[in-house]
């Protein structure tokens, strides 16, 4: 199957530096996206990576190494206001008209 | 300009009955997908439709039918409903096909509930 895996839930400080690792299949992997939820509200978009790399976007970054099937998201300078699910979600080839997600990272920012 | 619209946002059913959600999608949006949240998972892909074709379906049954029209809006369908598809209805345009090529763009979506 096209298991995406990322931890349940993680907790972190305000201020701080968060890392929400994400691992999933690499036979056919097209690309990985990160999108944020918060609760009762709809999905929305941080960021796309395609090629091996850091891509930064403000205080969130996102990397990707294709060849380990590894993406992890890069949050920094903490606000309580992140607090919220992160989903990763991956397009394979074959089936690029369709996004993988995995069951979303839980993160509480605490004070 | 309005983002991704779903109607209704909640809703209460009874199992057996049959349900239809709508969304429009982003003016210009050619694609609309639809994707099913349960409580404390990922969401799962149910169907896509681009330019008025079902270009894709996920591993759910028959009950689940979908339709996109001229306008490139859509309606999700799903008949003699169970508890198990208590869920949030999740519906995201993008412009392009594939993903990837665009950035999938999801609405509030329609919360459902089946007693």
């Amino acid at each position: 199957g096209q298991n995406i895996d990322q931890p349940t839930e993680m907790t972190a400080t305000e201020g701080a530096i968060v890392q929400i690792n994400c691992t999933y299949q690499t036979s056919g992997f097209n690309g990985l996206f990160w999108y944020q939820q918060h609760a009762g509200e709809a999905p929305t978009f941080l960021s796309y990576n395609v090629l091996d790399g850091l891509e930064e976007k403000g205080r969130f970054s996102s990397f990707l190494s294709r060849s380990k099937g590894y993406s992890y998201l890069l949050l920094k300078e903490l606000q309580m206001k992140d607090s919220a699910s992160y989903l990763c979600a991956v397009s394979f080839s074959g089936a690029t008209n369709k996004l993988i997600f995995g069951t979303g990272t839980l993160l509480a920012v605490q004070p | 300009d309005a983002g991704v619209t779903q109607s209704p946002t909640h809703l209460i059913k009874t199992r057996g009955q049959h349900v239809t959600l709508r969304c429009s999608p982003i003016s210009g949006h050619k694609s609309v997908s639809w994707y099913q949240q349960v409580l404390g998972q990922g969401p799962q892909f149910i169907f896509q439709y681009y330019e008025k074709e079902e270009r894709g379906r996920g591993n759910f049954p028959d009950r689940f039918s979908a339709r996109q029209f001229p306008n490139y809006s859509s309606e999700l369908n799903v008949n003699a409903l169970l508890l198990g598809d208590s869920a949030l209805y999740l519906c995201a345009s993008s412009s392009e096909g594939v993903v990837g090529a665009g950035e999938l763009f999801f609405g509030e979506g329609s919360r459902l509930t089946v007693l």
